[in-house]
């Protein structure tokens, strides 16, 4: 069974385009979070839920916005994608925010 | 402010070395220390720990690191390296109010 699991791997679509991006965990974590991981490996904390409130919102632009249904959903919707926002975005989740996290598979975004 | 800095972008080391990957960190409020690692088209998976308590951590895969409070530093360490070990690892700082993560190193095995 995959801890936390993210749909689709990868995604292709053009500029101003609006695409989600779908994140589960089965681990019964209480925090989720998103990440952008740029073409040098920069790994950037975007957004932090916990039990379905929003925690930490990061300088992003607000063409971002996380939704999480419930506790074990945190999905990602981009609006007017920019030529920029190509990255891979990794969904996470811990117990805690003091503890470990665990982190999905990753989507590979390619906005054209 | 917080940060974590991570000294070396690349490692390079012969199969069997020892290494040393190196971390600092800045923060005026308690933190917890993590070093994680990510094999290639994967997602990050931790390596070890510091919360509190003994300052040698144990991780996975032969890796240990040492906080040293005084030197704010958090280096990770593995006796012998063996090629499965390349990948691009990364430290991170957790504390009440951010979560920070370095830049990450690459260690390169040559055989």
């Amino acid at each position: 069974d995959t801890a936390v699991s993210q749909t689709p791997k990868y995604l292709v679509t053009q500029m101003g385009n609006d695409k989600s991006i779908k994140c589960e965990q089965n681990l019964g974590h209480d925090t989720m979070y998103w990440y952008k991981q740029d073409s040098k490996k920069f790994l950037k904390i975007m957004f932090s839920y916990n039990n379905k409130e929003l925690i930490i919102n990061e300088t992003v632009p607000n063409r971002f916005s996380p939704k999480s249904p419930d506790k074990a959903h945190l999905n990602l919707h981009i609006n007017s994608l920019e030529l920029g926002d190509s990255a891979v975005y990794f969904c996470a989740s811990s117990q805690d925010r003091r503890y470990e996290q665990y982190f999905g598979p990753g989507t590979r975004l390619t906005v054209t | 402010a917080q940060s974590v800095t991570q000294l070396d972008s690349q490692v390079p080391v012969f199969e069997e070395a020892p290494v040393e990957l190196r971390c600092n960190y800045s923060s005026s409020v308690s933190v917890y220390l993590f070093w994680y690692v990510q094999y290639p088209n994967q997602g990050l998976q931790l390596l070890l720990k510091y919360l509190s308590g003994s300052t040698l951590v144990k991780g996975i895969n032969g890796f240990e690191a040492e906080f040293n409070k005084s030197q704010t530093s958090f280096h990770l360490r593995k006796p012998s390296v063996h090629i499965s070990d390349t990948a691009e690892y990364f430290c991170a700082l957790s504390s009440a109010s951010k979560i920070i993560f370095g830049s990450g190193t690459r260690l390169s095995i040559r055989p």
